[in-house]
């Protein structure tokens, strides 16, 4: 009931193409689906996140899609760079209170 | 940089020992919670502090302690250090229940 599954394991994208990364919850109680940004050696850092009550929402060349009906969120990163490299988590949780992330996308962006 | 600071940066211990890791929340911020991420893993929840007092534990034994200081900085205790205690261990700080934001974490070797 607590499991955020995250696809794929690892991405590679060209620079200027468009990044997917998709995770899938059970726990219908959810309410709260941010996206993270993790760089090595340092700490997860908030890109984006998203309530339950809209199915889409953009900052910049970030994009979350959810879809409450499949429980299911995706997040779109708009003309990849070099510099967007790094390992991608979605989480959920419950008023904001402990997340649950999912395993992480290391995603590589190839000039 | 997000204001959380954890110390030390890379700490290694011997099986059976104990420690103890230390997080300065970002001012402002009353709420404390304590993750661990192992290798090629997202972050699991340890537990969580809301002005001083436990707020939510996940699924970890009694040995791995914590507590919140009037100054809302916390410590994450862990006692009779196994090898699979090896890890990175981060902190978030929120106010209430808004956005958390993570520490650069402390890398845990157990040996």
């Amino acid at each position: 009931q607590q499991q955020v599954k995250q696809s794929p394991q690892s991405l590679i994208v060209q620079k200027g193409g468009i990044s997917i990364i998709n995770c899938a919850y059970e726990n219908t109680a959810f309410d709260y689906f941010p996206w993270y940004q993790q760089f090595p050696g340092k700490g997860p850092a908030l890109l984006i996140a998203i309530r339950p009550d809209v199915s889409e929402k953009k900052e910049g060349r970030f994009t979350i899609s959810f879809n409450k009906s499949a429980k299911q969120f995706s997040l779109h990163i708009m003309d990849s760079q070099p510099g967007d490299s790094a390992t991608y988590f979605c989480a959920a949780s419950m008023d904001k209170e402990k997340l649950t992330f999912g395993t992480g996308t290391r995603l590589t962006i190839i000039p | 940089e997000t204001g959380v600071t954890q110390s030390p940066t890379h700490l290694i211990k011997t099986r059976g020992q104990q420690v103890t890791l230390r997080c300065s929340s970002q001012s402002g911020h009353n709420t404390v919670s304590w993750y661990q991420q192992a290798l090629g893993q997202g972050p699991q929840f340890i537990f969580q502090y809301y002005r001083e007092e436990e707020n939510g534990r996940g699924n970890f034994p009694p040995r791995f302690s914590g507590l919140q200081f009037p100054n809302y900085s916390s410590e994450l205790n862990v006692n009779a250090l196994e090898l699979d205690d090896s890890a990175l261990y981060l902190c978030a700080s929120s106010l209430d229940w808004e956005e958390a934001f993570f520490g650069q974490g402390t890398r845990l070797t157990v040996v």
